[in-house]
């Protein structure tokens, strides 16, 4: 079935510092979606990618797809304690396959 | 807020045994989903149903099967437990057409 590779598995950032994490695929990806988990807890969905160069923000999280849908990205600006937990990319193509995910770190 | 509620946060079972793991959501999803969580790797997708008394295999459904008979409960069964069975299980439902997966709070399944 088709891969989805996230990079890096592991981030540890000074609070206020940025912070991004990739998710690459060989193929094409159909609709990306992306997922927050805080530590001991569960998946929790946070957007959904579908068009080619689509790029989208919540508030400090920028998230964008690439143009030959075969990559992207969850960016944060100037991190806080809160952002720390686990962010999953998952290609959303009938069946939804996740990345590896990247914890993230935030030291105070 | 669609709930779905996994019947056993902790769970130690021994090798062999037959373990169900229920999962319930109400909010008339008809997508329902199971994954296992494991270190480095990510949720990898068990089984999954796109209505009832339907079920298709995920990625590694090898040592599980599913019983879907109403819409709202989706269970997971290990047929016999074993070690390599110790896991996070997460259960998802969604809405068909929908956009994201809500999920539970998860099983931490220990096979001894």
């Amino acid at each position: 079935g088709q891969q989805v590779m996230q990079i890096p598995q592991y981030q540890h950032v000074q609070e206020g510092e940025d912070f991004t994490t990739y998710c690459n695929s060989s193929t094409t990806l159909s609709n990306i979606q992306w997922y927050k988990q805080r530590p001991g807890g569960h998946p929790v969905f946070l957007i959904q990618l579908v068009k080619s160069g689509e790029v989208k923000k919540q508030k400090r999280l920028t998230f964008q797809f690439g143009e030959a849908k075969k990559n992207s990205s969850l960016h944060i600006t100037a991190t806080q304690t809160t952002d720390v937990g686990t962010y999953f990319c998952a290609n959303q193509g009938g069946k939804l396959i996740f990345g590896q995910g990247t914890e993230l770190s935030v030291k105070p | 807020d669609v709930k779905v509620t996994q019947s056993s946060r902790y769970l130690v079972k021994r090798t062999g045994e037959k373990v169900f793991l229920e999962c319930v959501q109400d909010m008339d999803h008809e997508n329902m989903f199971w994954y296992r969580q494991d270190p480095g790797l990510g949720l990898r997708l068990i089984y999954f149903s796109y209505d009832v008394k339907m079920k298709e295999k995920g990625d590694i459904p090898e040592g599980y099967s599913v019983s879907r008979e109403k819409k709202e409960r989706f269970s997971l069964i290990l047929e016999s437990a074993s070690t390599n069975q110790t896991s996070m299980y997460l259960c998802a439902s969604r809405l068909l057409g929908g956009y994201g997966y809500t999920f539970g709070s998860g099983t931490r399944l220990t096979v001894v």
